[in-house]
């Protein structure tokens, strides 16, 4: 069974400061990981995907095979920043949902 | 504009009611998820549609239920409302069968059940 596992429920960070948000996954096979962001409870936006290997916002994240992780990275926070982050995971056969964790509140202290 | 519209966004109910919460997908998008989000859950996914035909369960309730209808719309249907089934629940939408490439969210639909 796949497994995303976000460890921070809640996580403040000073403006400027470096932001990393942890994300680690159980699948057996070659999942794709993506970020979502969510400002407010409007809806979830993508923030990233590991395939595309972009920076959004600012915002990075590497898929660690060794470690099973994907932590959301940036070096220098925004308040506008302030939101709630998820990570999820959607396995490699065809067919599969995204199987999100349970989710990051990132508040950006001025 | 996501491009997913779902409606009402919000609904107000009492307990034993039963709803219908609508999900317009993305256009060309064939595939139709409902998730819903609660305070103490996250996001827990209930059920998956590709092109009018199920393709996949989660948590959902046998008091709910859905369908994609010929022009891919999709209604969940909550019976037997009780105080518990208060969250927002969204719809999501993806051009593929699987969730290649992630999913397009629409706003969602705030439902308490009073």
């Amino acid at each position: 069974a796949q497994r995303v596992t976000q460890p921070e429920k809640l996580l403040s960070v000073f403006k400027g400061a470096p932001v990393e948000l942890k994300c680690n996954y159980s699948y057996s096979g070659s999942p794709e990981l993506f970020w979502y962001v969510q400002y407010s409870r409007q809806r979830l936006q993508l923030l990233l995907r590991h395939i595309s290997r972009e920076s959004i916002k600012g915002f990075t994240a590497d898929l660690n095979k060794g470690e099973t992780s994907f932590h959301l990275k940036k070096p220098f926070a925004q308040e506008e920043d302030s939101a709630m982050y998820y990570c999820a995971l959607r396995s490699n056969f065809g067919n599969e949902k995204l199987t999100f964790g349970t989710g990051t509140r990132l508040t950006i202290i001025p | 504009d996501s491009g997913v519209t779902q409606t009402p966004k919000h609904l107000i109910t009492a307990t034993g009611q039963r709803v219908t919460l609508r999900c317009s997908p993305r256009s060309g998008d064939l595939s139709v998820y409902w998730y819903q989000q609660s305070l103490d859950q996250g996001l827990q996914f209930l059920i998956h549609y590709y092109n009018g035909e199920e393709r996949a369960k989660g948590n959902i309730l046998e008091r709910f239920s859905a369908q994609q209808f010929p022009d891919l719309h999709s209604e969940l249907n909550l019976s037997s409302l009780e105080l518990g089934d208060s969250a927002l629940y969204f719809c999501a939408s993806s051009a593929l069968q699987g969730a290649e490439g992630g999913y397009t969210f629409g706003s969602g639909t705030r439902l308490t059940v009073v």
